[in-house]
């Protein structure tokens, strides 16, 4: 079956160090991959999202690259700031499936100044 | 532009009684999607709904159940409640069941069971 694998956490960075947290998939189809960001207490976020091999997704400088070859949808942010301290979670939606979303178990980040 | 809104924020049931939360979609979307999330298991999905209609269930035992109204807003209940059924409660909604549609939450419902 379709699922989500990403990197156990906690993960601890310094402010304007470079993050990379990675997710690899298994799926049946093609899938749709996103990442999703939770601040305490709130709900997901939508942070990006690409719908086919190759395709980018980029928002507030994340990215993620939907690799093919290598079932992965890594996530980057060449800086990060005190305020991406989050619960990052990479999901999949599979046409395949009937649509329904697979998370990971996400990925907790901190940044400290 | 609303985002979605679930009651109630917080919620506190003893062991055997049933409960019920409500979600409001994002106007226009049609498609409401329930899950569970714990420190333990994660987010693990319950049920979708699309016009009226539960597309796709998770593995939960049958005392989950939910349903969809005319409006598109969606209610989840939880009978003979247990120990086990703390958790964040999150609804999301989109406007179709479309693999390119991305889901959109709400802040949540937390239960806590005494």
């Amino acid at each position: 079956g379709d699922s989500v694998t990403q990197m156990e956490g906690p993960v601890t960075l310094s402010e304007e160090a470079f993050l990379t947290i990675n997710c690899t998939y298994t799926a049946t189809g093609y899938p749709s991959l996103f990442w999703y960001v939770q601040y305490p207490g709130e709900g997901l976020q939508l942070l990006l999202k690409a719908t086919k091999a190759d395709d980018k997704g980029s928002n507030k400088g994340f990215e993620a690259t939907y690799r093919k070859e290598t079932t992965s949808f890594h996530l980057e942010k060449g800086s990060v700031q005190v305020s991406d301290s989050a619960v990052y979670f990479c999901a999949l939606s599979d046409r395949t499936t009937g649509n329904q979303f697979y998370f990971g178990t996400g990925t907790s980040l901190t940044v400290i100044p | 532009k609303a985002g979605v809104t679930q009651t109630p924020r917080y919620l506190i049931k003893t062991r055997g009684q049933q409960v019920t939360l409500s979600c409001s979609p994002i106007s226009g979307h049609r498609s409401v999607s329930w899950y569970q999330q714990t420190p333990g298991q994660g987010l693990q999905f319950l049920f979708e709904y699309f016009s009226e209609t539960q597309r796709n269930k998770g593995n939960f035992p049958g005392r989950f159940s939910g349903r969809q109204f005319s409006n598109s807003r969606s209610e989840m209940n939880v009978s003979t409640l247990e120990l086990g059924d703390s958790a964040l409660y999150l609804c999301a909604s989109s406007f179709g069941p479309g693999a390119y549609q991305p889901q959109h939450f709400g802040d949540g419902t937390r239960l806590s069971i005494l």
